[in-house]
């Protein structure tokens, strides 16, 4: 059993270039969602979904889209990556959208120059 | 506003001296309470869900509790594999389903 994998664990961006960060999960979650993780800072919100074909804005989704096009797959793409994007990704499941406890992936260290 | 603080930033502990961590927060209407621990280079990984005040919850070495302000980490007879950051979210009735984390607190134990 997998659980959340995600893919790269490292990128290296220059400013403007695009790419999408992979998330899959393999538990059957219904809630999937990507948060970043800055130095000082507790672990923000970006984009979520609740079901395939649905998703919404968290705290920080300025800059990121996301698709769900299958239960297991989110993945979180960067329209035209920016030094301020320089962070730590980490996509995390749940069960339901209930008061569930998450899963996360091991996270993508992304630097944008 | 929802705010989750959470101290000390950082603890530095002998094995077996115990210790508590603490999350004080501030919500509009509490759903859950959330322990994580987090291994460098990791992804958080779950520890504990608390929902209502005076509840506690116990695994291994570690004892999460509540009350209607903060929660505490309780670490008894550490060991130096309980180094990690701990992390403390919220979950509030006026968020959907966003968790609110705290900065975390760097625990290190050493032998």
């Amino acid at each position: 059993n997998a659980g959340v994998t995600q893919t790269p664990k490292f990128q290296v961006l220059k400013t403007g270039q695009s790419m999408t960060l992979q998330c899959a999960q393999d538990m059957n979650h219904e809630y999937m969602s990507w948060y970043r993780q800055d130095p000082g800072m507790g672990l923000r919100l970006i984009h979520y979904s609740v079901g395939a074909g649905i998703t919404d804005q968290g705290e920080v989704p300025n800059g990121y889209n996301v698709s769900r096009s299958t239960t297991e797959d989110f993945p979180l793409r960067l329209l035209s990556a920016a030094p301020s994007q320089t962070s730590v990704y980490f996509c995390a499941s749940s069960y339901s959208t209930g008061i569930e406890k998450l899963f996360f992936g091991s996270g993508t260290q992304l630097s944008v120059l | 506003e929802d705010q989750v603080t959470q101290s000390p930033e950082a603890l530095r502990l002998q094995e077996g001296e115990s210790s508590s961590l603490n999350c004080s927060y501030t919500v509009s209407g509490l759903r859950g309470l959330f322990w994580y621990r987090q291994d460098p280079g990791k992804g958080p990984e779950f520890l504990f869900t608390l929902y209502s005040a005076g509840e506690e919850k116990e695994k291994e070495r570690l004892k999460a509790t509540l009350t209607k302000k903060e929660s505490f980490l309780h670490i008894t007879a550490p060991k130096p594999e309980d180094s990690a950051t701990y992390l403390c979210a919220v979950q509030a009735s006026n968020s959907g389903y966003a968790l609110n984390f705290g900065k975390g607190t760097s625990l290190l134990v050493t032998p």
